[in-house]
């Protein structure tokens, strides 16, 4: 595997379900990232980790939990979510933080009923 | 805090016509600059980035950006469109925050449409 992957690549889950999201990244960055992408907004900025720690929460509610066990996974647990949650979720990695060149997984579409 | 504004939300444009794609970006300071392109139900890929230097900035598949610090301005360009060109265009800033954990800013995106 090379570069950045993301599973699952598709997802269904009710308001009372738990679930979770897995990012890996095979390039020996720093940084990881989850970004929200839903039809017609921009790109949202969720959690940024640098060298396993979180150093960006972006007013993300608490139902949206992030983890970062090594520099190489991340994970987005998910509980309790809203429809309006339904979106592509994607995450990123980077050599650091900041301004980084950021290289993208090809997302998890998630559909929540 | 940094901003990106992507004017088109569409464009059309004939397969082997010249393209540009528009972005401005609001930022105090002389900014990171990114476009990255989306094929449907995949991730984001770089195109190009401007860091510094040549304003010029050539980047893969024909593409290129010119930056323009007066008009604010990183415009995307390539000569003749390919039908493989349509996708979702986006550009991104990103601070000179040495170290700082800022993500990139994104603008909203153009979809590109490929008429044959």
């Amino acid at each position: 595997e090379t570069g950045v992957t993301q599973t699952p690549r598709h997802l269904v889950m009710g308001m009372t379900n738990k679930k979770s999201l897995k990012c890996e990244q095979h390039l020996g960055h720093n940084a990881m990232y989850w970004y929200k992408q839903s039809a017609k907004k921009p790109l949202e900025l969720m959690f940024v980790y640098n060298f396993k720690e979180q150093t960006e929460n972006n007013s993300v509610p608490s139902r949206f939990s992030p983890e970062c066990p090594n520099s190489s996974h991340l994970f987005l647990h998910l509980h309790t979510l809203q429809p309006e949650d339904s979106a592509l979720y994607l995450c990123a990695s980077s050599h650091g933080v900041g301004s980084d060149e950021q290289f993208f997984g090809p997302g998890t579409r998630l559909t929540v009923l | 805090a940094q901003s990106v504004t992507q004017p088109d939300i569409h464009i059309t444009v004939s397969e082997g016509a010249s393209l540009e794609l528009r972005c401005n970006y609001s930022y105090g300071a002389t900014p990171y600059l990114f476009w990255y392109v989306q094929s449907p139900g995949q991730g984001l890929q770089l195109l190009l980035k401007y860091f510094s230097g040549d304003t010029l900035v050539q980047g893969i598949k024909g593409f290129e950006a010119e930056f323009k610090r007066s008009q604010s301005s990183f415009n995307l360009r390539k000569p003749s469109v390919h039908w493989s060109d349509a996708a979702e265009y986006f550009c991104a800033v990103g601070a000179q925050s040495g170290g700082g954990a800022d993500g990139l800013t994104f603008g909203k995106g153009t979809h590109l449409i490929i008429q044959p």
